[in-house]
């Protein structure tokens, strides 16, 4: 299994505030790499897939980069709506792998 | 547009099995991968494996191969998970979820990820 690892695995922060998670994978994965939102109670909700593509409907503040290991999901201006954990997940090999998650708290 | 609707909540016995469906609805099913996910109490996500209803394939995660078997009904659109040999580090919601792939006009790849999630379904495994 290809192993991600996020970072950090907390962070707070304040509304309007940009803020960064990084995701490496255990080897080369190309672009295979989406990004997920999940909020306490509610299934994960896909934000970026392809490392940087956005999905239909996610509000431009998202973004993704990265390519091969390092990946970084960044927002930019939080909204309070942001404060969530998110997840990176490799799609590179049919066996899926998840990042550990990062908790986005209100500072 | 597609709809997943997971069964309800179960309590199993240490050493027994739960059998979780995933019905499916407002889609093709035959044309769709479908995923099992779980998350414990407090805990990240956990990939478990995967169906592709038009073939009856099937990958599992190795952490659960020998322990989870992932069915589908065509005839009802339904896909199931059971998981066997439970403990109590099997307590988690189980989420179904399907896989979506995004093609270049070239016919290359783009992306594949999770895209329709299933509600969940909480498992707690106790004595």
């Amino acid at each position: 299994d290809i192993q991600m690892t996020q970072s950090p695995s907390s962070l707070s922060a304040s509304v309007g505030d940009r803020v960064t998670i990084t995701c490496r994978a255990g080897q080369s994965i190309s672009n295979s790499l989406n990004w997920y939102q999940q909020t306490p109670g509610k299934a994960p909700k896909l934000l970026i897939f392809a490392a940087s593509s956005l999905q239909s409907g996610v509000p431009s503040r998202f973004s993704g980069s990265g390519s091969g290991t390092d990946f970084t999901l960044t927002i930019s201006g939080l909204q309070p709506e942001d404060f969530a954990t998110y997840y990176c997940q490799q799609s590179y090999s049919f066996m899926y792998s998840f990042g550990q998650g990062t908790k986005l708290e209100i500072k | 547009q597609v709809q997943l609707v997971q069964s309800g909540a179960e309590v199993k016995k240490p050493g027994s099995s739960v059998k979780v469906s995933c019905k499916a609805s407002g889609g093709t099913f035959s044309s769709y991968t479908i995923s099992w996910v779980r998350q414990a109490p407090g805990q990240g996500l956990e990939w478990m494996g995967r169906i592709i209803p038009m073939d009856d394939i099937t990958n599992y995660a190795q952490k659960f191969q020998g322990r989870v078997t992932i069915t589908a009904d065509k005839s009802t659109t339904t896909a199931y998970m059971e998981l066997s040999s439970l403990t109590s580090e099997d307590t988690a919601v189980y989420y179904c979820a399907t896989i979506k792939t995004i093609f270049y006009r070239t016919g290359d790849r783009l992306g594949e990820f999770l895209d329709i999630w299933g509600q969940g379904t909480m498992v707690t495994v106790s004595s």
